[in-house]
This record gives structure tokens, C-alpha cells and sequence, in this order.
């Protein structure tokens, strides 16, 4: 089944980077982008950007631009998302999610299970 | 840049009633470019509806979505217990390239 896992938890001091993993299986990795999303406590959900694990080529939302970093290892299915200068605000669950295109509808399918990232010094 | 407002915040109902959630644009949106995802505590979200009306595989036919342009609706017809949750709507496609609405959470009264 398509399945997403991501890495686990991590804690942080603040001014650090952190550097969250998700592994794909079940379907071809290259075929789809990948998107990264988070939550802070208590709080909504917030798109931080996309990477195509085919080129590689990345978007990121212009409030994460100059601090995150998407990458991919093909060889292993896996994505990154690696956030830098990190604040306390920056405390949040990261999803990895599969971005579905199909005749000209789109949506988020499957959702990795979280990766709670918390900074605090 | 295209925000999505979700009305109720809070939405108080029994098991059995019928919920109604609406997410409204600021700007036209393309209706395959909606979807709503259902997410309960501890977990990630859930793919309910994609294209706007359209449910996701093995999802039942109680959750319905309808809408077009500006204004958007999911519609849980008869509310059953696994379904009180936090319920997103999400476009795709315009700047920024994906925005989430606020959430709407369905509680037991």
C-alpha cells in the first residue's frame, strides 16, 4: 500500500537546523511531488513548499524562503525537509505529503504520520 | 493571494445530526482544485473530498461536497461518533501555490 514514514521527533535549541526524513513506498517515488506541511500546537495547517523527486526542482512558500531546503534521494524513495535558524515558534508537527494530480483534479494522499520538532533552549 | 475562511470555528452537534461546513475564497477557485481532508486528534490529516464533490476511495457516502467559485460546502449528512474531528478545506494552484482554511471542528454537544 502507498505509504509514507517519516523520521522521528527532535528537539532543538533555538539558531539550530533540523533536518526531517520521509521515506515512500508503494508506488513510484519520481512520479509525484512531494509537499512538506506543518502544524504548531493547537493550530491550523501551513504549506511550506514542494519538491518534484523527479528533477528535483523545488517551490517554497515565500514566508520559509532563505530557510528551508527540500532534497531527495531517489535511491532510497526518501524526501527531506531541512529548516534552518530555528525559532520557538518553529515548534510544530512536519507532515510529508503525495501530491496526487489526476485529470485535472489534485489533492494530498497519503500524509506521512508527523514528525513533532520541538525548540526550546 | 487567495485566503480560505471556514465557518463555523466550532460546530456543536449530536450523533445523528447533520453538519454543515462552509469554506469561502477570496477569489474564484477552480472546483478541482478543492478538497477537504478530516483530521482527528493525534493523527494527519485525512483525504475526504477532492475536486470539490468528488469522496476519496473508502469514504463514506454520509460526507458530500459541493460548491463552485468563491463559496464551498461539506455536508456530513447523518453525524456519526468516529466523525467528530477538525475538518480542512484546501485549494491548489494559485499563489501562494497551496493554502489551507482555519478548520472547522465538529464537537459532540
Amino acid at each position: 500500500q502507498v505509504q509514507l514514514v517519516q523520521s522521528g521527533a527532535e528537539v532543538k535549541k533555538p539558531g539550530a537546523s533540523v533536518k526531517v526524513s520521509c521515506k515512500a513506498s508503494g508506488y513510484t517515488f519520481t512520479g509525484y511531488y512531494m509537499h512538506w506541511v506543518r502544524q504548531a500546537p493547537g493550530q491550523g495547517l501551513e504549506w511550506m513548499g514542494r519538491i518534484n523527486p523527479n528533477s528535483g526542482g523545488t517551490n517554497y512558500a515565500q514566508k520559509f524562503q532563505g530557510r528551508v531546503t527540500m532534497t531527495r534521494d531517489t535511491s532510497i524513495s526518501t524526501a527531506y525537509m531541512e529548516l534552518s535558524r530555528l525559532r520557538s515558534d518553529d515548534t510544530a508537527v512536519y507532515y510529508c505529503a503525495r501530491f496526487v494530480a489526476v485529470a485535472g483534479t489534485y489533492w494530498f494522499d497519503p500524509w506521512g504520520q508527523g514528525t513533532l520538532v520541538t525548540v526550546s533552549s | 493571494e487567495i485566503v480560505l475562511t471556514q465557518s463555523p470555528g466550532t460546530l456543536s452537534l449530536s450523533p445523528g445530526e447533520r453538519a454543515t461546513l462552509s469554506c469561502r475564497a477570496s477569489q474564484s477557485v477552480s472546483s478541482s482544485y478543492l478538497a477537504w481532508y478530516q483530521q482527528k486528534p493525534g493523527q494527519a490529516p485525512r483525504l475526504l473530498i477532492y475536486g470539490a464533490s468528488s469522496r476519496a476511495t473508502g469514504i463514506p457516502d454520509r460526507f458530500s461536497g459541493s460548491g463552485s467559485g468563491t463559496d464551498f460546502t461539506l455536508t456530513i449528512s447523518r453525524l456519526e461518533p468516529e466523525d467528530f474531528a477538525v475538518y480542512y478545506c484546501q485549494q491548489y494552484g494559485s499563489s501562494p501555490l497551496v493554502t489551507f482554511g482555519g478548520g472547522t471542528k465538529v464537537e459532540i454537544k
